[in-house]
């Protein structure tokens, strides 16, 4: 089944806390991104990766980092978690740039 | 400044009726825009792409894009208590040599009234 998968789904850490959230996606896309969902605020992109290698910042990058070191993986580091990151994260995979995108099943991270 | 703008709802249609979202954007040169569906507590998934001005119908949906007036809309015909949903609004950026960005509007809350 074509799928993008994420870990875990759930998670509820302290502040600085280094953490990873593993995103994997089983279709071959090129374009992998981070997004962090908020109330009132919408989906905003934390990164993105057109292929391996290749990575660039979003609208809200500060406090994240990611890499992209094989095409199916684009995990999301949090090196020192801090509260404002609380919030509802998801992957997204896409076949080209610029074109639809498929998304995870959502991480919803607490940070006390 | 929002990239992407949606009126936040909620709107509330009874069965059958045709619910009109509306989305517009601020950068002229965008290229794609895309209607997403979210089901409270799910992630969101594609209903429509469009990347040229004029409709575009699947099904229920019509997706309506005027570049001119950076305003991209969804029509959904004969609406259902399934269709009750958070639908966001995504356009892309131009690419740049790394890639290119997304922006989601904040999200139109629709609910159809059996």
């Amino acid at each position: 089944e074509a799928q993008v998968t994420q870990n875990p789904r759930y998670l509820i850490t302290v502040t600085g806390k280094k953490l990873t959230v593993t995103c994997s996606q089983n279709m071959n896309h090129e374009y992998m991104s981070w997004y962090r969902q908020d109330p009132g605020l919408g989906l905003r992109q934390i990164y993105y990766s057109m292929n391996v290698e290749v990575t660039d910042k979003g609208d809200v990058p500060e406090g994240y980092k990611v890499s992209r070191k094989e095409k199916r993986n684009f995990p999301l580091i949090l090196e020192s978690p801090s509260p404002n990151q609380t919030s509802l994260y998801f992957c997204a995979s896409s076949p080209l740039l610029g074109n639809e995108q498929f998304f995870g099943p959502g991480t919803r991270l607490t940070v006390l | 400044q929002k990239e992407v703008e949606q009126n936040s709802g909620p709107l509330s249609v009874p069965e059958g009726a045709i619910a009109s979202l509306n989305c517009t954007y601020s950068d002229r040169v965008s290229q794609s825009f895309f209607w997403y569906r979210q089901y409270s507590g799910k992630s969101p998934e594609l209903i429509m792409s469009i990347y040229s001005n004029g409709d575009k119908e699947d099904g229920r949906f019509t997706a309506q894009l005027n570049k001119a007036s950076q305003y991209v809309s969804l029509l959904i015909r004969d609406s259902q208590p399934s269709d009750s949903a958070t639908y966001l609004c995504a356009v892309n950026s131009p690419p740049r040599p790394t890639g290119n960005q997304f922006y989601f509007g904040t999200g139109t809350s629709l609910t159809v009234i059996p």
